[in-house]
């Protein structure tokens, strides 16, 4: 079945350093979507990439969409500590996979002052 | 508030109990998913429902459970003979298709989930 890995799993920072977690598909997607979910907390919709290529910013969040549509990054400028928490990338698979949305495996992201 | 609610937030069961888990979806959502998220990882699909249509259960893991949304709005999750690895948080996520900028969205709204505890 179709599978969505992210790297790192885990990710401890200084705060105002740099962040980026990267999401690969093991079949090509129509979409991908990024979540935030803080501890204790539930998934919250970020952003939604379509397009091969694409890149969207978010302030200090910038948003990637792979060339091929199976792989997808997440970068943050200047980390702070509002940022902690766990990133998941979500994909619709391009045929076959209907409304149903594959979140890859996270990254938790710590900050430290 | 507006948001997607669930009940009960937390539930304790043995295992062999049967239990009910309520999703309260966005009003006027068409389309409702049920994910079951185990410890530190990320959320799986479990089924999704158009309506009061059930499109696809593909994920769930036994017969043992079982989903309805009879009138298009609420859901229950219904988990039979509770088993202790059936013990993880239930997430329902309600949402509608967008259309924003020419890009067809259909962003997933998710409530706070019920965290199940099988002893």
């Amino acid at each position: 079945g179709q599978q969505v890995m992210q790297i790192p799993q885990y990710q401890h920072v200084q705060e105002g350093e740099d962040f980026t977690t990267y999401c690969n598909s093991s079949t090509t997607l129509s979409n991908i979507q990024w979540y935030k979910q803080r501890p204790g907390g539930h998934p919250v919709f970020l952003i939604q990439l379509v397009k091969s290529g694409e890149v969207k910013k978010q302030k200090r969040l910038t948003f990637q969409f792979g060339e091929a549509k199976k792989n997808s990054s997440l970068h943050i400028t200047a980390t702070q500590t509002t940022d902690v928490g766990t990133y998941f990338c979500a994909g619709h698979v391009l045929t076959g996979g209907g409304n149903k949305l594959t979140f890859g495996t996270g990254t938790q992201l710590k900050v430290e002052l | 508030g507006a948001g997607v609610s669930q009940s009960p937030r937390y539930k304790v069961a043995k295992r062999g109990q049967d239990v009910a888990l309520r999703c309260d979806p966005i009003s006027g959502h068409v389309s409702l998913f049920w994910y079951q998220q185990a410890l530190g990882q990320g959320p799986e699909f479990l089924t999704y429902f158009q309506n009061e249509a059930q499109l696809d259960k593909s994920g769930l893991p036994s017969d043992r459970f079982f989903a309805e949304r009879p009138e298009g709005s609420v859901s229950t999750l219904k988990i039979q003979r509770t088993q202790k690895e059936d013990s993880a948080v239930y997430l329902c996520a309600s949402s509608n298709i967008e259309g924003l900028a020419g890009v067809i969205q259909e962003t997933q709204y998710f409530g706070p989930g019920t965290r199940l505890l099988v002893l």
